[in-house]
């Protein structure tokens, strides 16, 4: 079975201090990405990062990094800085492979709250 | 800017009634998926397509059944609605498997 688990339901951190949300999935796949999506309180779904299996180097977007460890199957979301339009849901992702093709498989998500 | 848009925000339907969901985008995507958004769960693909008339299941696609006739739209059918089914629907689109989804802004459907 794949599957994607973010162990945190809640998070809080101080504005301008990083936060760092847990992924870990679950695959025997060689080849599958790894994204993250945030969904503020509108209800959008905004796609945030990508890390592909292969790729050695550790995603980075803007204030957004991902720290992609390979051997332990986690994907953590770093958040550098954090501003109060970052308090919403983060949710993991992962494109794998089923006997059937692809699957696309998100976890519970975390619930940020960034704190004046 | 890639634009999915969905065709109701809000949807009420009773028991055993046939309900479409309709999805729109406007990239040229080859992609499209359908999931369902429950607290608690996360989001559940449904199903997807990777092309016109073409189709994959996802995790949970038992209720539903969905159409590709243009590349642009895909939508989402519940033959029989039944109330386990009132949840956010959630449509997105993609360029390829490889590149992020796009999503709708949803469609929150109860079944009475």
């Amino acid at each position: 079975a794949q599957k994607i688990t973010q162990t945190q339901p809640g998070m809080f951190v101080q504005e301008k201090e990083a936060v760092t949300l847990d992924c870990t999935y679950d695959t025997s796949d060689q080849s599958y990405g790894l994204f993250w999506y945030k969904q503020p309180s509108s209800g959008e779904m905004i796609f945030l990062i990508y890390q592909g299996s292969y790729d050695e180097q550790n995603a980075t977007e803007g204030r957004y990094s991902l720290n992609f460890q390979k051997a332990r199957k986690s994907a953590n979301l770093v958040i550098s800085a954090s501003q109060l339009g970052d308090s919403a849901m983060y949710f993991c992702a992962m494109r794998g492979r089923s006997n059937t093709g692809n699957q696309f498989y998100f976890g519970t998500g975390t619930s940020l709250t960034v704190i004046p | 800017d890639v634009k999915v848009t969905q065709s109701s925000r809000y949807l009420v339907k009773r028991t055993g009634e046939k309900v479409f969901l309709e999805c729109v985008q406007d990239m040229d995507h080859e992609n499209m998926f359908w999931y369902r958004q429950d607290p608690g769960l996360g989001l559940r693909l449904i199903y997807f397509s990777y092309d016109v008339k073409m189709k994959e299941k996802g995790d949970i696609p038992e209720g539903y059944s969905v159409s590709r006739e243009k590349k642009e739209r895909f939508s989402l059918i519940l033959e029989s609605a039944s109330t386990n089914q009132t949840s956010m629907y959630l449509c997105a689109s993609s360029l390829s498997t490889y590149n992020e989804q796009f999503f709708g802004p949803g469609t929150r459907l109860t079944v009475l």
